[in-house]
């Protein structure tokens, strides 16, 4: 186990509606990082939250959206869901110190978009 | 063209067989890499990183040839519970930017 703790395990949504996932980063940790890894897809990065501030962003649209909090923890917001938005939501929690840094993952949400 | 590319697989191998796996990355100011290791329905997980002059860890041997922006992993004697779908992963920078391909599969079968 990682420490790193996510919810909800799964999720089933509709076209056009909006949802919220969740992460609680390893203790120490102040870094968390978003995925969406879609079935037989390597996890695709979405953004990082360092210090409550976006620090990086990948190719997703900006109905893909988040925050970070003063404990660390951090939400991952999608507006106007979309079917190709069904996927496997990872966040990883790190300690920023230079490019060596260890990502921890947490187990992930499921997300299932009809 | 994706920005890391790794060997479509699957690859089925018999236990103590030796596997590579090759995976090739596209942004030269990349600095830092790492295999992580994920299995079916679970969370990926670091299985070493991977340093400019080869590192091994037991079974495992990772290299990397900054020139030619190609990594391998290879894994020798493969056991049972060497099967899952292994990850090539590059850093772009200090900010703990992550580009992960697209994995390979692997079942090592008795």
């Amino acid at each position: 186990e990682t420490g790193v703790t996510q919810s909800p395990t799964h999720l089933i949504k509709t076209r056009g509606q909006q949802v919220t996932l969740r992460c609680s980063s390893q203790s120490g940790h102040n870094t968390v990082s978003w995925y969406q890894q879609a079935l037989g897809q390597g996890p695709q990065f979405i953004f990082q939250y360092y210090r409550e501030e976006e620090n990086g962003r990948g190719n997703f649209p900006p109905r893909f959206s988040g925050l970070q909090f003063p404990n660390y923890s951090s939400e991952l917001n999608v507006n106007a869901l979309e079917l190709d938005d069904s996927a496997l939501y990872l966040c990883a929690s790190s300690w920023t110190e230079g490019p060596w840094g260890e990502q921890f993952f947490g187990p992930g949400t499921r997300l299932t978009v009809l | 063209r994706k920005e890391v590319e790794q060997d479509p697989g699957p690859f089925n191998v018999p236990e103590g067989a030796t596997v590579a796996f090759n995976c090739t990355y596209s942004n030269s100011a990349s600095q830092s890499f790492f295999w992580y290791r994920q299995d079916c329905r679970k969370e990926p997980k670091l299985l070493m990183s991977v340093y400019s002059s080869g590192n091994e860890d037991g079974r495992f041997t990772a290299q990397l040839n900054r020139a030619s922006q190609y990594i391998s992993l290879l894994i020798r004697d493969s056991k049972l519970s060497d099967s899952a779908t292994y990850l090539c992963v590059v850093k772009r920078g200090n900010n703990n930017d992550m580009r992960f391909g697209a994995g390979t599969r692997l079942t090592v079968k008795p």
